[in-house]
């Protein structure tokens, strides 16, 4: 049973637009999300992350929203530049010493 | 500067046939993850040490072993590989202090593992 899940598996945006990427969680227990990218023959790398206490975290072209209530959060980049094109995987914490639960990933392709 | 270092990062071995995989950091975190990733899935915990205790997760094979001798290193033994074993592997390291930490992990460039 997936707590975590990306159910888009793939995402073409045109360069310059806004790319915005899904996710959604089942275990109420999760207080801290991340978001990782990771290019092919490369490990995942840590983009940005937002704790449950904030609805928004912003890092230049990239923000996170969580809304709780829905048990969802989504990334969004803008603009979208073809050096963005790779997959992204949602993760999620829930406190005490617990590993990260992580999506399946969306596959970004920003099209120039 | 790699900070989160997998060696090799290709590595083939023949079916039935021991294998190990290395990782090593310079962060001197506390805490290292092996996962296992197949296409297309999300990377899948294997066990990780927090510092010198080992925690296993339940449907992680008996035939995958680990071993840490310091904090810098954890290696990632395979006993008796099967086709099924077939994957990348990454090794991800994170520092957490007390009930919580909220800080991200970070993973090496893996190790793709294909069995002949």
């Amino acid at each position: 049973d997936q707590q975590v899940k990306q159910n888009s598996p793939s995402l073409s945006v045109q360069e310059g637009r806004i790319s915005i990427l899904n996710c959604d969680y089942t275990n109420s227990m999760f207080d801290y999300f991340l978001w990782y990218k990771k290019y092919p023959a490369e490990g995942p790398t840590f983009l940005i992350s937002i704790s449950s206490i904030k609805d928004k975290n912003e890092d230049g072209r990239f923000t996170v929203f969580l809304n709780k209530s829905a048990k969802h959060l989504s990334l969004h980049i803008v603009p979208s530049q073809p050096g963005d094109s790779a997959v992204y995987f949602c993760a999620a914490l829930s406190p005490g010493n617990t590993p990260l639960v992580f999506g399946k990933g969306t596959r970004l392709s920003v099209i120039a | 500067d790699a900070m989160v270092i997998q060696n090799p990062r290709y590595q083939v071995t023949q079916f039935g046939k021991p294998v190990t995989l290395s990782c090593s950091q310079t962060l001197n975190h506390n805490v290292m993850y092996w996962y296992q990733q197949k296409s297309s899935q999300a990377p899948k915990l294997l066990f990780h040490y927090y510092d010198k205790d080992f925690n296993n997760e339940a449907d992680t094979p008996d035939n995958f072993q680990s071993r840490r001798p310091n904090t810098s290193f954890c290696f990632l033994d395979i006993r008796s590989p099967g086709l099924g074993d077939a994957a990348m592997y990454l090794c991800a390291t994170s520092r957490v202090e007390g009930w919580h930490s909220n800080q991200p992990q970070h993973f090496g460039d893996g190790t793709r593992l294909s069995i002949l």
